[in-house]
């Protein structure tokens, strides 16, 4: 079965700190996704990459950045973190799209700023 | 700007009755609308999906229904199981740039009762 590891289960960080959010999967999939999850908005989406070194804006990129210098690793970096970022943060993996895409997502980080 | 809007936000469901969810979206690019399951601490994950080419797809007691003119999509659960108990996203997918962007809504926190 498909991992996709999320280095923190809770997070606990202050406003302005910068905050980094790591994300492994061990299926060699093409594409890895940033989504946060908040109540009553669904999952929106952050940023995504298609391969290595490549990254797209998603539908709220602002206030985050992404970098992606391994095939199995994705991270989403917080410059300055800032209250109204605090969140259920999913990472989430699959293989090149034709489609008919699957997303194999990890458990989640609940990141708090206080 | 919601591009998938999904109703109920929460449903209650005696045992053995039926669950109907229903989302609606804008863009006619989407082409795959997948439904995912996510169950308290855990990730999302894929629960059944179709394409517009098909007005029903049934897995056990689990059935979307979709309507292309009306742009409507529903996912229908026979025999409702406290097992069924989770959050329920729609989603819709379509091509961006040399990826695909999947859009979720925004949830269905179904309860079904012993």
């Amino acid at each position: 079965d498909v991992k996709v590891t999320q280095s923190s289960r809770y997070l606990v960080k202050r406003t302005g700190e910068k905050v980094f959010l790591e994300c492994v999967q061990d299926m060699d999939h093409e594409n890895m996704f940033w989504y946060r999850q908040d109540p009553g908005l669904g999952l929106r989406l952050i940023y995504f990459s298609y391969d290595v070194k490549m990254k797209e804006k998603g539908d709220i990129p602002e206030g985050y950045s992404v970098s992606r210098e391994k095939k199995e690793r994705f991270s989403l970096i917080l410059e300055s973190a800032s209250t109204n970022q605090t969140s259920m943060y999913l990472c989430a993996s699959s293989t090149y799209g034709t489609g008919n895409e699957k997303l194999f997502f990890g458990s989640g980080t609940q990141l708090s700023v206080l | 700007q919601q591009q998938v809007k999904q109703s109920p936000q929460s449903l209650i469901v005696q045992k053995g009755g039926i669950s109907i969810i229903n989302c609606a979206y804008e863009n006619t690019a989407f082409d795959y609308f997948p439904w995912y399951q996510q169950f308290p601490g855990k990730g999302p994950a894929l629960l059944i999906a179709i394409r517009p080419d098909v007005s029903e797809k049934k897995e056990g007691r689990f059935t979307i229904s979709f309507n292309k003119s009306a742009k409507q999509f529903s996912l229908h659960i026979m025999d409702s199981q406290p097992g069924d108990s989770a959050t329920y996203f729609c989603a819709a997918s379509r091509s961006s740039g040399s990826a695909r962007q999947l859009t979720f809504g925004s949830g269905t926190q179904l309860t079904v009762l012993p």
